[in-house]
């Protein structure tokens, strides 16, 4: 089973929607989760931290469930430089990250 | 600040051939690691080191050697590069620890032919 597992899409939604990527990890023990952002063909950037009561940074939030461990971002009010790649990244015990696949988003005019 | 640097951005090889990628961090941070993104693997830990003088496999750390000789600076080594190692390869820094952001640079894309 894969450390971190996600969704690829892609999710091609309208300008000004509201989307949602869900993420689940399969180690208990993980330390602490993260959002990063990559796009195409350029290196991923840190979007956002998540925190055991959810957190929130603009129009995204930010939630985790440790007893279903899963992880979950919501955009809201899309806009078209949300367009990218979503990456859902645990960082378990051993301190090294582990990145899933990505969820790729395209925001339509 | 440059941040974290890598070079070169692009390479091609013949199988068989070895190659050097330079990571350089202008941070100060302690934690650097290497990764390679391929399509549908999302990105894998090849090795890693927690300080000047280290170093650590990771998840795929087969093929490849480091070195961390200069706290700002991490090498990536292939010594006979086989079709698999084509990838894009990025290096990381932090500062370690559990909540820190990891700073990439920009990516080195490598094809073995």
């Amino acid at each position: 089973r894969k450390e971190v597992e996600q969704d690829p899409g892609p999710f091609n939604v309208p300008e000004g929607a509201t989307v949602a990527f869900n993420c689940t990890y399969s180690n208990s023990a993980s330390q602490s989760f993260f959002w990063y952002r990559q796009d195409c063909r350029k290196e991923p950037k840190l979007l956002m931290s998540v925190y055991s009561s959810g957190n929130e940074d603009g129009r995204f939030t930010a939630q985790l469930n440790r007893a279903s461990q899963y992880i979950s971002l919501l955009i809201r009010d899309s806009k078209l430089s949300d367009s990218a790649t979503y990456l859902c990244v645990v960082n378990t015990p051993s301190g090294n990250l582990f990145f899933g696949t990505g969820t790729r988003l395209t925001v339509i005019p | 600040n440059a941040g974290v640097t890598q070079t070169p951005k692009f390479r091609v090889l013949k199988t068989g051939q070895s190659m050097t990628l330079l990571c350089a961090q202008d941070m100060n941070h302690e934690y650097m690691y290497w990764y390679r993104q391929d399509p549908g693997m999302g990105l894998r830990l090849i090795h890693y080191s927690v300080g000047e003088g280290t170093t650590a496999k990771g998840e795929v750390p087969d093929g490849y050697n480091v070195s961390r000789l200069k706290k700002q600076n991490f090498l990536l080594g292939l010594e006979s590069a086989a079709p698999s190692q084509t990838s894009v390869y990025f290096c990381a820094s932090n500062q370690g620890g559990y909540y820190n952001e990891q700073f990439f640079g920009p990516g080195t894309r490598l094809t073995v032919l």
